[in-house]
């Protein structure tokens, strides 16, 4: 199975900061990496696939990067409702793997 | 819009089969360029891929559940279902159905891509 390792696991931010978080795959998968936000007792919600494209309907404040073995996913200025926990998912392989998700809370 | 719904019973007793549903609407789950996808999350964990399924019938599992999933799906009803048995304490989660992009025709690019999700069901594990 291929490992997503997320860091950091959470992180403290305000409003209007930049926040970028960082996936890991123990193995290459290319550009087979997509990142979801998921809001407390939501469902997750598709913010970026293959790496850097953005998903319709998200705001252009994210933004991702990366293949092979590390990836980012930049928020570009922080909002009120940026607030959430946010995965990696790697679909290079089965088992699909999700990384343990970052927390991202208000300073 | 795609839209999906899972239900299903909320507590379920160990070593019981868990069983859910999830209905599909806005879009045919008879299409031949998505999956379709159970996920669960433990309560104040991450996120775990149980296992897809194809209109075919085909399907993928994670290996560590595979013994005890049955994922089907049922096109006349738009619809696919999981059944998780000999359940213990450890299969209570939020249980997520999602459709997934094959890469082909119109999810091209989008290979393995989770673009919609039910909002989940809780099932509890426990006597």
């Amino acid at each position: 199975d291929i490992q997503m390792t997320q860091f950091p696991s959470s992180l403290s931010a305000s409003v209007g900061d930049k926040v970028t978080i960082t996936c890991r795959a123990s193995h290459t998968i290319s550009s087979h990496l997509s990142w979801y936000q998921q809001i407390p007792r939501k469902a997750p919600k598709l913010l970026i696939y293959g790496s850097s494209s953005l998903q319709t309907g998200v705001p252009s404040r994210f933004s991702g990067s990366g293949s092979g073995t590390d990836f980012t996913l930049t928020i570009s200025s922080l909002q009120p409702e940026d607030f959430a926990t946010y995965y990696c998912l790697q679909s290079y392989s089965t088992p699909r793997t999700f990384g343990q998700g970052t927390k991202v809370e208000i300073k | 819009q795609v839209q999906l719904q899972e239900s299903g019973p909320g507590l379920v007793k160990p070593s019981q089969t868990l069983s859910l549903i999830c209905a599909v609407s806005g879009g045919s789950i008879n299409s031949a360029d998505y999956y379709w996808s159970w996920i669960r999350q433990p309560p104040g964990k991450g996120l775990e891929w149980i296992g897809y399924i194809y209109y075919s019938g085909l399907t993928y599992y994670n290996p560590s559940l595979e013994s005890r999933i049955t994922i089907t799906i049922d096109t006349s009803k738009n619809q696919f279902s999981l059944k998780l048995s000999s359940v213990t304490a450890a299969d209570t989660a939020v249980y997520y159905c999602a459709r997934v992009g094959r890469g082909t025709g119109v999810a091209a690019g989008k290979r393995g891509v989770f673009d919609y999700w039910g909002r989940g069901t809780v099932v509890t594990v426990s006597s």
